[in-house]
């Protein structure tokens, strides 16, 4: 199947500071990717979708002006955790759907980032 | 209406056994259903999908049994391995709506040898 780095895989960072993720799709575009949060033992929250070349379109109760994703290129999103606090603390995944071939626009997953803050 | 409702939360099972998992779902707009493992520390990954319009879809050991009218749909894997220990979401989408995925809340299989 399509393949997705995600990285860092884990970052420990202190109160306050910003932290940037990583999200590539390594043998297909993506114009479309999408972002999750994962609490332990819990399903996959959709933060955000994030569109090639244009504004990314926040869930409701998301903060966009927490979480700033940028999808610059067709194989690259970033999501940036601004000002993190510890209750920002979370497993932070990636998503891309293929867009040439057809199919049926499976997502594929990064392995996720583990996200402390201290 | 967003929906997908999926149970049991946890299931154990024994080694060469069948694990069943159940989703409903209330949209009817969905029309695609992935299924994702997931083992602890890692990303999902997608494991089958099925469209509405096939009522059962096998791949080796897995198996989607799907039923359009009661908006139900489940996986089944056969001859259970410890291996398969982890946690199993299924999902629904929309072509139409952005391929906005919608998950289950899962459900964690300890498959014991």
């Amino acid at each position: 199947g399509a393949v997705v780095s995600q990285h860092p895989s884990r970052v420990i960072c202190k109160s306050g500071t910003s932290v940037k993720i990583e999200c590539r799709s390594l043998d297909f575009q993506a114009t479309t990717m999408f972002w999750y949060r994962q609490f332990p033992k819990q399903s996959l929250m959709l933060m955000a979708t994030s569109n090639e070349g244009s504004k990314a379109t926040y869930e409701q109760g998301v903060e966009k002006d927490k979480f700033l994703i940028n999808h610059a290129s067709l194989t690259l999103s970033t999501l940036t955790v601004t000002s993190a606090h510890p209750e920002d603390s979370s497993f932070y995944i990636c998503s891309a759907r293929a867009t040439s071939g057809g199919g049926n626009g499976e997502l594929f997953f990064g392995e996720g980032s583990r996200l402390t803050v201290l | 209406q967003q929906q997908v409702k999926q149970s049991p939360q946890s299931l154990i099972v024994q080694k060469g056994g069948i694990s069943i998992i159940n989703c409903a779902y209330e949209n009817t707009a969905f029309d695609y259903f992935p299924w994702y493992q997931q083992f602890p520390g890692k990303g999902p990954a997608l494991l089958i999908a099925i469209r509405p319009d096939v009522s059962e879809k096998k791949e080796g050991r897995f198996t989607i049994s799907f039923n359009k009218s009661a908006k139900q749909f489940s996986l089944h894997i056969m001859d259970s391995q410890p291996g398969d220990s982890a946690t199993y979401f299924c999902a629904a989408y929309t072509h139409t709506g952005g391929f906005k995925t919608i998950f289950g809340a899962g459900t964690r299989l300890f498959v014991k040898a």
